[in-house]
């Protein structure tokens, strides 16, 4: 079975540029979340979705962060404008649902922002 | 607020050495608690969890036991190998499956 699949693996920008993430979780998870990873720190939760709802966002720079779950599969995150802070690892993570399940991590998305 | 707080690396072993990686926990109530791995390249992997205090959770050789009367969640390993360098993160589960996660700690084994 396919884990959770993220793109694009890198991504190198300017500032000031627009940036998108695309997420695709495991097959029948419901439940969606976004992490942020900085360098030499662990991942912190930006949104947390059940299907298409996002029930807690309350971590998210909704100045310049945004994200959509349209059909509760995919999802997209997206930056704009970056900035130079917004240099991280961009983690995906599903799991069956928000109760005492597994979340399982894609491979993440590295952005540099120059 | 709730939060976990691990033993700063990096660590350098010896193929076949001992390993403890400490983890520490503050949290309201009775999180569940968990080791993820990452190796180079890839996303977090779960290694092991325990959901109650003096549960012991292991796999691949790791162990690590729920301590409450410690807040403790130490990772250990008898033998280590080269196929375990990785970063090694602790983390609690709190409500909603909301996890909070250690800054890791990164591991170097020598053949």
């Amino acid at each position: 079975e396919a884990g959770v699949v993220q793109s694009p693996r890198y991504k190198i920008i300017e500032k000031k540029q627009p940036v998108a993430f695309w997420c695709n979780p495991i097959s029948g998870h419901n439940t969606l979340y976004w992490y942020r990873q900085n360098l030499g720190q662990g991942p912190e939760l930006l949104i947390r979705y059940e299907n298409e709802e996002a029930v807690d966002d309350s971590q998210l720079p909704k100045d310049r962060f945004s994200a959509e779950r349209l059909k509760g599969v995919d999802s997209t995150l997206k930056i704009q404008p970056a900035e130079l802070g917004d240099s991280a690892v961009y983690l995906c993570a599903s799991s069956l649902g928000t109760g005492q399940e597994t979340q399982y991590f894609g491979p993440g998305t590295r952005l540099l922002v120059l | 607020g709730d939060s976990v707080t691990q033993m700063e690396g990096p660590v350098t072993l010896s193929e076949e050495a001992c390993l403890t990686i400490n983890c520490t926990y503050t949290a309201t109530g009775y999180p569940s608690l968990f080791w993820y791995v990452q190796y180079p390249g890839e996303g977090l992997q779960l290694l092991l969890k325990a959901t109650k205090a003096d549960d012991k959770g292991s796999n691949k050789g790791f162990e690590a036991t729920y301590r409450k009367e410690t807040t403790s969640f130490h990772l250990e390993k008898g033998s280590v190998q080269v196929s375990d360098s990785a970063v090694y993160f602790c983390a609690l589960r709190v409500k909603n499956n909301d996890m909070r996660f250690g800054a890791g700690t990164r591991l170097t084994v020598k053949p």
